[in-house]
């Protein structure tokens, strides 16, 4: 399978615990982003990677949370100190640069249940 | 900024038409739609670029006045496999330079028998 792939697909965590997701994009991608999705919302933009670099970061997202892409192909996104209303569903998408190509490829997600 | 979608939920009878708006404030690169059925990720139907185009697959097509910032997703004669929600995703040249994908909140659509 040569799709978007996301672990784990489910987190259990209580609240202040750190989590951390990661992603692994279709390998000839070099767009990477991450989006949070809740029930009933559309997927809300979070951080966008091209290559290794993070060029785009939503203002929304607070300083609890990180992401990286060493090398430009996986990827991880971390909450620190995680809060009740982080839980959600994480998709992870990759896409090639641009125009026509750029078709986002969505994983399955993985979902966060903050007790 | 978030592009606004309308109707928000819709419900069809087989072989009904029906059209989902997404218009955005900002100037657009793109208008990307996707279908996502319950518990499922996202799936790509369809881009358009500015410059005014038009593209179809199937029975659904779209549409994207680039000066109006609006595109429109046309679905005729639907089928039962069109039910779910479906998100149009603008995408803008921000002022980095680099570009971002931004979805709306997602139009429901129901096909009943």
């Amino acid at each position: 399978d040569t799709g978007v792939s996301q672990n784990p697909r489910h987190k259990i965590t209580k609240r202040g615990q750190n989590v951390t997701f990661r992603c692994d994009p279709i390998s000839e991608h070099n767009r990477l982003y991450w989006y949070r999705q809740t029930l009933g919302q559309g997927p809300e933009f979070l951080t966008y990677f091209q290559n290794e670099a993070q060029l785009e970061k939503s203002r929304l997202l607070s300083d609890r949370f990180s992401a990286e892409r060493p090398k430009g192909s996986f990827s991880t996104l971390e909450i620190q100190r995680t809060e009740q209303g982080d839980s959600a569903m994480y998709l992870c998408a990759s896409s090639l640069a641009l125009g026509t190509n750029g078709e986002l490829f969505f994983g399955e997600g993985s979902r966060l249940t903050v007790l | 900024q978030q592009p606004v979608q309308s109707p928000q939920a819709v419900i069809l009878r087989e072989g009904e038409d029906a059209v989902i708006n997404c218009s955005s404030s900002k100037a657009l690169y793109s208008v990307h739609w996707y279908r996502q059925k319950h518990g499922e990720a996202p799936i790509f139907l369809m881009i358009l670029l500015k410059g005014g185009e038009q593209k179809g697959h199937d029975k659904i097509s779209a549409s994207f006045n680039e000066k109006k910032q609006q595109s429109s997703l046309y679905l005729t004669a639907s089928q039962l496999s069109y039910s779910g929600t479906y998100f149009c995703g603008t995408e803008m040249i921000s002022g980095a330079g680099s570009y971002q994908l931004t979805f709306g909140k997602g139009t429901k659509l129901s096909v009943i028998p």
